[in-house]
């Protein structure tokens, strides 16, 4: 399978733990975006890289969310301290770079519940 | 500040039937604009897209149509099939380094076999 992959599928924290989830875009592609999804909403951006640069983070919900793609190939999310209103869908998607817009190819998710 | 659009939360339509999914966006800056399908528990996948330059692009079954000065787009399914059965997102993106895209709440299509 060549797609988009993220791991874990499901996470389930208590509040004040650190949670970690990674992302592995498909193989060809530079751009990679981090987006989070509640109930009823459609995804939200949070953060992008090209290549292993980081180029947009104003997004990120607060300093508890931080980012790396540290060679340029896969990312990992990291949330410390996670609160209760943490509780979401967090997706990966990838793209090649394109002047014009391209398509965002999503993964499955990683689901996050903090109790 | 919802920058994308879409008001109905859900449709049904019968099998065979066109479904006319809408979205509305507000920022003239979009100039790219695309449709995900989502089933439960997986990510988005894309469907179809179309740049600001055209105003109507088909693929199968598929087709989005722009209105520009309306900031208006849809997604025409004809025939609608069961499998369609989903939530249709609809997102857009500017130009810039970014690219990100801004989604839509989503449109629950429901088609009755």
């Amino acid at each position: 399978d060549t797609g988009v992959s993220q791991d874990p599928r499901h996470k389930i924290t208590k509040r004040g733990q650190n949670v970690t989830f990674r992302c592995d875009p498909i193989s060809e592609h530079n751009r990679l975006y981090w987006y989070r999804q509640t109930l009823g909403q459609g995804p939200e951006f949070l953060t992008y890289f090209q290549n292993e640069a980081q180029l947009e983070k104003s997004r990120l919900l607060s300093d508890r969310f931080s980012a790396e793609r540290p060679k340029g190939s896969f990312s990992t999310l990291e949330i410390q301290r996670t609160e209760q209103g943490d509780s979401a869908m967090y997706l990966c998607a990838s793209s090649s770079m394109d002047s014009l817009g391209s398509e965002q190819f999503f993964g499955p998710g990683t689901r996050l519940t903090v109790l | 500040d919802q920058q994308v659009k879409q008001n109905s939360p859900s449709l049904s339509v019968q099998e065979g039937r066109i479904s006319i999914l809408n979205c509305d966006y507000t920022n003239s800056m979009f100039d790219y604009f695309l449709w995900y399908k989502k089933y439960p528990a997986e990510g988005p996948t894309f469907l179809i897209s179309i740049s600001s330059i055209k105003d109507k692009n088909e693929d199968g079954r598929f087709t989005v149509f722009l209105n520009k000065s309306a900031k208006h787009l849809s997604l025409h399914i004809v025939p609608s099939q069961p499998g369609d059965s989903a939530v249709y997102f609809c997102a857009a993106s500017a130009h810039g380094s970014a690219r990100q895209l801004t989604f839509g709440s989503g449109t629950q299509l429901t088609v009755l076999p």
